[in-house]
């Protein structure tokens, strides 16, 4: 049973414009939210998260929008890179588990 | 880079062969986790080690172990090996066993392919 739901397994965006990673959960316990990059032959580096008692978190280039009512959060990338090239996980946490659970991810293509 | 070490990066095994996959945490992390990664799918939780004591189990098969040292180095054994075990194997460290922000830092995995 997945959990947490990355329905988009690929997107391409051109340089310079936006692009938005999608992400739906169903486990109403999920308090912490996280996103991951991974690049080929790496492990997923951290990105950026969001606590369940915000609606937004923002670090530089990325933000992290989160509404609870739909169980569906989104990650914003202004403006894209080709480096930005690689697969992006979602990932959640509930506060009696301490193991994260991942979407299947989505592989972002900036096209120069 | 992340500060977690996993070895080897890469094992090819036959059949009804056993494995020992390492990790070494970040320093000062006491929690290490261990994930699997099968093809084109999501990170799926294994198990979880805190300061040497089994915390948490995932979808972990009774032909897998693990065991977490003193030194906080932590050790994945997978026996009786099948086709199907053939994937990434992760470990990840974080602080603390509650954190409040519960973000794990990954090592760069273990490609294991059994033939």
């Amino acid at each position: 049973d997945q959990q947490v739901k990355q329905n988009s397994p690929s997107l391409s965006v051109q340089e310079g414009r936006i692009s938005i990673l999608n992400c739906d959960y169903t486990n109403s316990m999920f308090d912490y939210f996280l996103w991951y990059k991974k690049y080929p032959a790496e492990g997923p580096t951290f990105l950026i998260s969001i606590s369940s008692i915000k609606d937004k978190n923002e670090d530089g280039r990325f933000t992290v929008f989160l509404n609870k009512s739909a169980k569906h959060l989104s990650l914003h990338i202004v403006p894209s890179q080709p480096g930005d090239s690689a697969v992006y996980f979602c990932a959640a946490s509930a506060r009696e588990a301490n193991n994260l659970f991942f979407g299947t991810g989505t592989r972002l293509t900036v096209i120069p | 880079d992340s500060g977690v070490t996993q070895t080897p990066k890469h094992l090819i095994t036959a059949t009804g062969q056993r494995v020992t996959l390492r990790c070494s945490p970040r320093s000062g992390d006491l929690s290490v986790y261990w994930y699997q990664q099968s093809l084109d799918q999501g990170l799926q939780f294994l198990i979880q080690y805190y300061n040497g004591e089994e915390r948490a189990k995932g979808n972990i098969l009774e032909r897998f172990s693990a065991q977490q040292f003193p030194d906080l180095h932590s050790e994945l054994n997978l026996s009786s090996l099948e086709l199907g075990d053939s994937a990434l194997y992760f470990c990840a460290s974080s602080v603390r066993r509650d954190s409040k922000s519960p973000e794990q830092f990954f090592g760069p995995g273990t490609r294991l392919t059994v033939l």
